[in-house]
Parts: structure tokens; C-alpha cells; sequence
């Protein structure tokens, strides 16, 4: 059964420093998609940044790239000069298949607070 | 572009009532998910469509809930004879399969359902 798993509940971070969000999973699928979501305090999930399980290269966009470890399982987010209004939830999920339609499965998420 | 919008926003109810939320996709996305969030946790998948076909749903989804997209466009979910357990962010969601892209999911600012 896919699995998405989030070991920090909790990340602190100091306003231009870097983060790492750490994200592990669990599929029995070759094709898989792996996505991040920002969640602030208003509640809507903001779509971030995407792996496919083929693609060879990291995903980035802007500030935010992919650190995709595809044997180790693992897609940990990557924020670069950490800004205040990065502060919010983050969440990975997974989806099944490639490039089609489904459900997407959340993990716990990763609250990030971005000091000043 | 208009994004993902849900209504209402906020709903409180006594045990027992029947409730109907509403969400409007972004227009040309013909994928539209449902999905229920709770304090402290990662959203987790109710219900999908594509066109106006459901495709898919949770073993979570009782028989009180039910889900419609009539005419393809915008879908309801309606819960009956409400829980306390119930309460929660109801998530919507909608995507468009182009390829190459990912089938991303764009979601909305939820309904939060509060049940008395």
C-alpha cells in the first residue's frame, strides 16, 4: 500500500538560510508522481513543486527543488533563502501512475516556521 | 484564470442535519477531487471524478455521504445525518490530463464543516 511518511512535525529555520523537508514513501509501483504543497494558516493547499519517478533529473522551481533519491525512497523538499511568508504547513504526497489521473495520498506534514 | 472555488466556506450544524457543499473547478480541468482534512493531519482522499463519471471512492466515504457532477462542470457533496466526527476541511480539487504535464491538482480554500 502506498505510504507517505514526514518525520518532522516541526522545522525552524532563520530568515535567507536554506531548509530541507524531509519526505520518505513507499510504493510497490514503477510510475509514481511525488508532489509538495504549501498549507498556510488560511488553509488552502498551494501547489509547489513535482517529481516524476522517471525523470532523471531533480525537479526545481524557483526557491523550492526536489531532492529526489529515487533507490532511497525518498523526495525531500529543498527551500533556498528561506523568506517569512514561507512559514506554513508542508505537505508531500504521492500519486500513483504517471502522468494520469488519481488520487493523490498526504503525509503528516511539516510545519515550518521562518525566523526573523 | 479563477482558481478552485468552494461554498460556503464555513459551516456549523447540529448532529443530525443534512449539509451540501459546493465547488466550482477551474474551467477547463475535466478531474475534480474531493478530499476531508483534520486537525493535525494531511488531506485524505474522499472522491473523484472525471467529466461527470465518479471513478473512484474511498472506502472512508459512508453511506451518508454522496458525491455528484451532473453536467461535468461544478460537483456537490452532501453529507446526511451529521456526526460529530464529521467535522472537518473539505477539500476540492481539479486538474486537467495534458500531457506532458503532471495532472497537477489545484485545490481550493475548503469548506471547514463544524458539527454541533
Amino acid at each position: 500500500a502506498q505510504k507517505i511518511t514526514q518525520t518532522q512535525p516541526g522545522m525552524f529555520v532563520q530568515e535567507k538560510e536554506a531548509v530541507t523537508l524531509d519526505c520518505t514513501y513507499d510504493t510497490s509501483d514503477q510510475s509514481y508522481g511525488l508532489f509538495w504543497y504549501k498549507q498556510p494558516s488560511s488553509g488552502e493547499m498551494i501547489f509547489l513543486i513535482y517529481q516524476g519517478s522517471y525523470d532523471e533529473q531533480n525537479a526545481t522551481e524557483g526557491r523550492y527543488s526536489l531532492n529526489f533519491q529515487k533507490a532511497r525512497k525518498s523526495a525531500n523538499l529543498v527551500i533556498s533563502a528561506s523568506q517569512l511568508g514561507d512559514s506554513a504547513m508542508y505537505f508531500c504526497a504521492m500519486r500513483e501512475g504517471y502522468n494520469q489521473g488519481g488520487k493523490l495520498i498526504f503525509g503528516q506534514g511539516t510545519e515550518l516556521s521562518v525566523k526573523p | 484564470d479563477t482558481g478552485v472555488s468552494q461554498d460556503p466556506r464555513h459551516k456549523i450544524t447540529k448532529r443530525g442535519q443534512n449539509v451540501t457543499f459546493r465547488c466550482d473547478p477551474i474551467s477547463e480541468h475535466n478531474r475534480l477531487y474531493w478530499y476531508r482534512q483534520t486537525l493535525g493531519q494531511g488531506p485524505e482522499f474522499l472522491t473523484y471524478f472525471q467529466n461527470e463519471a465518479q471513478l473512484e471512492k474511498s472506502r472512508l466515504l459512508s453511506d451518508r455521504f454522496s458525491a455528484e457532477r451532473p453536467k461535468g462542470s461544478f460537483s456537490t457533496l452532501e453529507i446526511q445525518r451529521t456526526e460529530q466526527g464529521d467535522s472537518a476541511m473539505y477539500l476540492c480539487a481539479s486538474s486537467l490530463n495534458s500531457r506532458p504535464r503532471t495532472d497537477t491538482q489545484y485545490f481550493g480554500p475548503g469548506t471547514r464543516l463544524t458539527v454541533l
